[in-house]
């Protein structure tokens, strides 16, 4: 069956430093890979869209990869800072209209 | 201005009864979309529409029945409400029905059934 998996639940990192997320889908290769961050109560957040024949997409203090090779999606925050703690969401989709989630990872910065 | 929108943000029933939850969006976009997020945090697609046509129907009880009245509106509604219907409940839209188009996502909506 077809699967997404988020590489941990937590992530803690200090202040200052780059955190790095796992994402990897098992069977079909999607064209496009959505990365999401949810805070708390609150509904899910757009922050990048990658395609399969880009290699990397950044967005200021964010990067992310996708390799169809390995069937994995790398999410970078650079310069990590206390604001950033929040649920990351990795989404793709299996050849249909609908968007499948990840578990989530749940990032936490130390000051 | 809200974006997507949903109400209530809240609401507490009792088994068996029927509650509505109501979304809408001041974006313009086609597609709308129903999610559930259960206690785990695991985000589920329930329903979809594209221009007021169903899409999307995963296996839901049918005791759920989405309704699009017009585009910037999709309202959900659920009969004989069960315990296990306690989740958070997310509205969202997108340009288009591909797989290229990021989602806006409302506020959500805390339905506790007791």
């Amino acid at each position: 069956s077809q699967k997404i998996e988020q590489n941990s639940e937590a992530l803690n990192i200090q202040e200052g430093k780059t955190a790095t997320l796992t994402c990897n889908y098992t069977n079909y290769s999607p064209a496009y890979l959505q990365w999401y961050r949810q805070d708390p109560g609150r509904g899910p957040v757009f922050l990048l869209l990658i395609r399969e024949n880009e290699k990397e997409k950044r967005k200021e203090r964010l990067k992310v990869t996708f390799d169809t090779t390995l069937k994995q999606s790398l999410f970078h925050i650079t310069a990590s800072q206390p604001a950033d703690s929040a649920t990351y969401l990795c989404a793709l989709t299996f050849g249909d209209y609908k968007l499948s989630f990840g578990a989530g990872t749940t990032v936490t910065v130390r000051a | 201005d809200t974006a997507v929108s949903q109400t209530p943000k809240y609401l507490v029933t009792q088994m068996g009864n029927d509650k509505s939850i109501k979304c809408e969006q001041n974006l313009g976009h086609d597609t709308m979309y129903w999610y559930k997020q259960d206690s785990k945090k695991f985000l589920k697609i329930m329903f979809s529409y594209n221009n007021k046509e169903l899409i999307i129907n995963e296996t839901v009880p049918n005791r759920f029945s989405p309704k699009s009245p017009d585009k910037a509106h999709l309202n959900l509604h659920i009969n004989s409400l069960e315990l296990g219907d306690s989740a958070v409940y997310f509205c969202a839209s997108s340009q288009g029905s591909g797989a290229g188009y990021e989602q806006y996502f409302g506020p959500g909506t805390r339905l506790t059934v007791t």
